[in-house]
């Protein structure tokens, strides 16, 4: 059973150019967050999703970011006019359930945007 | 609203020490809480979790313990090996709201020979 996948596991864009990374959940998970971490810094949440809808964005920049994750394919994320302080990792978790005490995330290998 | 906060935020010891790392949350009201391991440049590894009505969780040389009342949870690593350098990440899911992970600023082990 494949773990969490995303993809580019690197990305270097420079100044204004447009970012999309790629989280594919574990077999048999519906609902996709996504996680920003800073140089030297913890996890920050970003955005909660399940297929086709975006329950929890309060993580979010208010501008230059999306997210979605469509019916079919991928979670995306993307981030438009990229800015140096957008330089990140950037994780997607998924998980098989959102409620009740047996919920667990299960992260992806994450994706280094770098802005130069 | 809820806040993780790690100490110590690094730890250097000899191989063969236990040694304990702490996590406190502010908020008591959590679902769960999960500890990861983080190695440079890479994921995150889920260690333990902790289901908010439970006292503690164990698997091999680690042994989680949680107190929802005092806002704490500990993470206990016995026989220490340079294999177990790493950044540690508690994360706390609060009950209120959606599924949001809070995640402490970690704390960054180093075991020497």
């Amino acid at each position: 059973n494949a773990g969490v996948m995303q993809n580019p596991r690197h990305l270097v864009r420079r100044r204004g150019q447009e970012a999309r990374l790629r989280c594919s959940p574990m077999k048999g998970h519906s609902h996709v967050y996504w996680y920003r971490q800073l140089p030297e810094e913890g996890l920050k949440f970003m955005v909660y999703l399940q297929k086709e809808n975006i329950i929890d964005e309060s993580g979010m920049p208010k501008e230059r970011f999306s997210a979605e994750f469509p019916k079919e394919g991928p979670s995306i994320l993307r981030i438009q006019q990229v800015v140096r302080g957008d330089s990140a990792a950037y994780f997607c978790a998924s998980s098989r359930r959102d409620r009740g005490e047996s919920y667990e995330q299960y992260f992806g290998p994450g994706t280094r945007l770098t802005v130069t | 609203k809820q806040e993780v906060t790690q100490i110590p935020a690094a730890l250097s010891v000899p191989e063969g020490e236990n040694l304990v790392l702490n996590c406190s949350f502010t908020d008591s009201a959590i679902y769960n809480l999960q500890w990861f391991r983080q190695d440079p440049g890479k994921g995150l590894t889920s260690l333990l979790l902790i289901q908010s009505s439970q006292r503690e969780q164990t698997s091999g040389r680690l042994n989680a313990s949680l107190d929802k009342s005092s806002g704490r949870s500990t993470l206990y690593i016995a026989a220490s090996q340079p294999g177990d350098s790493a950044t540690y990440l508690c994360a706390a899911r609060s009950s209120g709201g959606y599924n949001k992970l809070i995640f402490g600023a970690g704390t960054r082990l180093a075991v020497h020979p």
